[in-house]
């Protein structure tokens, strides 16, 4: 039972370079999310899709996009990275718009 | 927009020792979640609160939902090394699909 899968779990980049993250989850969820976390601090929101076929920016989506390719995926695109976006980034999915939500194991980028 | 304030930021205690954290708000809270994030690792759902005034537990963990729905708290009793990480509070509100953080409470285990 995977839950939420993402990939990769490491990237170092350099500044300028475009990279897409992968999620996926398996356990039939309508809602997924992209979060960002910086070191000792909180969960942003970057982007989130309340069910399939929609998408909507949350608190910090600037540098940003993403695409809900089906109901089980849900890809975050950096098109020019800056260090700024230096952090770990989680997927999590939830059954229902503020149900709970079940979290990846992040991807943890380094962009020089 | 809307905030939901916890603290307190850290909280170093000795094993054995109890561990409070609170989540405030100046409006009505929705429901509250609560989620734990072990060092390295990510959130993990723990419960949700939904009802004025609501009490769970679920072991060593007690958690609490105010009167007015302003607050909500989580209390571990004895703590012990498997406690250790970061305690986060959300908000749900109804009015869009966003959960609203708190920034989390760091629980530290003094050797």
């Amino acid at each position: 039972n995977a839950g939420v899968t993402q990939t990769p779990k490491f990237q170092v980049l350099k500044t300028g370079q475009s990279m897409t993250l992968q999620c996926a989850q398996d356990m039939n969820h309508n809602s997924m999310y992209w979060y960002r976390q910086d070191p000792g601090m909180g969960l942003r929101l970057i982007y989130y899709s309340a069910s399939e076929g929609t998408t909507d920016k949350g608190e910090v989506p600037n540098g940003y996009n993403v695409s809900r390719l089906n109901k089980r995926e849900f890809s975050l695109r950096l098109e020019s990275a800056a260090p700024s976006q230096t952090s770990v980034y989680f997927c999590a999915s939830s059954g229902q718009p503020n149900q709970p939500q079940h979290f990846g194991d992040g991807t943890r980028l380094s962009i020089l | 927009g809307q905030q939901v304030m916890q603290i307190p930021q850290y909280q170093h205690v000795q094993e054995g020792e109890d561990f409070t954290t609170y989540c405030n708000s100046s409006t009505t809270l929705s429901n509250i979640q609560w989620y734990k994030q072990r060092p390295g690792g990510h959130p993990v759902f723990l419960i949700q609160l939904v009802k004025s005034g609501e009490v769970k537990k679920q072991k060593r963990l007690t958690f609490q939902f105010g009167e007015a729905k302003k607050n909500s708290s989580l209390h571990i009793t004895a703590t012990q090394t498997t406690d250790v990480g970061t305690y986060f509070c959300a908000d749900t509100p109804y009015s869009n699909y966003q959960l609203i953080w708190g920034a989390g409470t760091k629980l530290i285990i003094k050797p």
